[in-house]
């Protein structure tokens, strides 16, 4: 039951290009949605998120859009640096509180200096 | 800045054996969660604890799982008896609210069963 899918499992890039990472979902109650970094040997860390009711959120080089009707995000990084390179977890939650996120099986970038 | 520091970060055990793996949470924060990533896999929501108690477990968190907050700092995850397929990496997680939106991972123990 893969209720939020990253299809691709690599990704490589030249340096100073965009960087588009792909995220579907099946459930169409999820509320918010969220971008995870993971270097090797170390947790999670938290990158952007986006509510439901936006389809935009910019943080310098990074913006999440969020297509509601596809049920389709992306993460998209401009320029994209080297150490950029890392793996990508796009999850998903029902709402902001209580809910436990639903993590894809994430998307490695290798940014190519 | 602090971090979520979980203890230790290979842990290898005989199938059958009992583990404790150990995490640190932040120290203002309230809310503690585990997820596991078994390799190649995504990562999995185990359960969330607040106020010495489980506030939400998935199904995987069945009856050979156990958590504990056994002082002020540590939050602890037991497996009673290891099986084959519960090798995987286990993050702790933790929160100052109620938000899985604002959680801080740790980096991780990677539980080896053998």
């Amino acid at each position: 039951d893969q209720q939020v899918k990253q299809n691709s499992p690599s990704l490589s890039v030249q340096e100073g290009r965009i960087s588009i990472l792909n995220c579907d979902y099946t459930n169409s109650m999820f509320d918010y949605f969220l971008w995870y970094k993971k270097y090797p040997a170390e947790g999670p860390t938290f990158l952007i998120s986006i509510s439901s009711i936006k389809d935009k959120n910019e943080d310098g080089r990074f913006t999440v859009f969020l297509n509601k009707s596809a049920k389709h995000l992306s993460l998209h990084i401009v320029p994209s640096q080297p150490g950029d390179s890392a793996v990508y977890f796009c999850a998903a939650s029902l709402d902001k509180l209580n809910t436990p996120l639903v993590f894809g099986k994430g998307t490695r970038l290798s940014v190519i200096a | 800045e602090p971090e979520v520091t979980q203890t230790p970060s290979h842990q290898v055990t005989q199938m059958g054996q009992e583990v404790i793996l150990r995490c640190v949470p932040i120290s203002n924060h309230l809310y503690f969660y585990w997820y596991r990533q078994i390799l190649g896999q995504k990562v999995e929501f185990l359960v969330s604890f607040y106020n010495n108690e489980i506030s939400e477990k998935s199904e995987i968190f069945d009856d050979q799982f156990s958590v504990e907050r056994p002082d002020g700092s540590n939050f602890t995850l037991k497996i009673r008896s290891t099986k084959l397929e519960d090798s995987a990496m286990y993050f702790c997680a933790s929160s100052e609210m109620a938000a899985f939106l604002a959680q801080h991972f740790g980096d991780g123990t990677r539980l080896s069963i053998l």
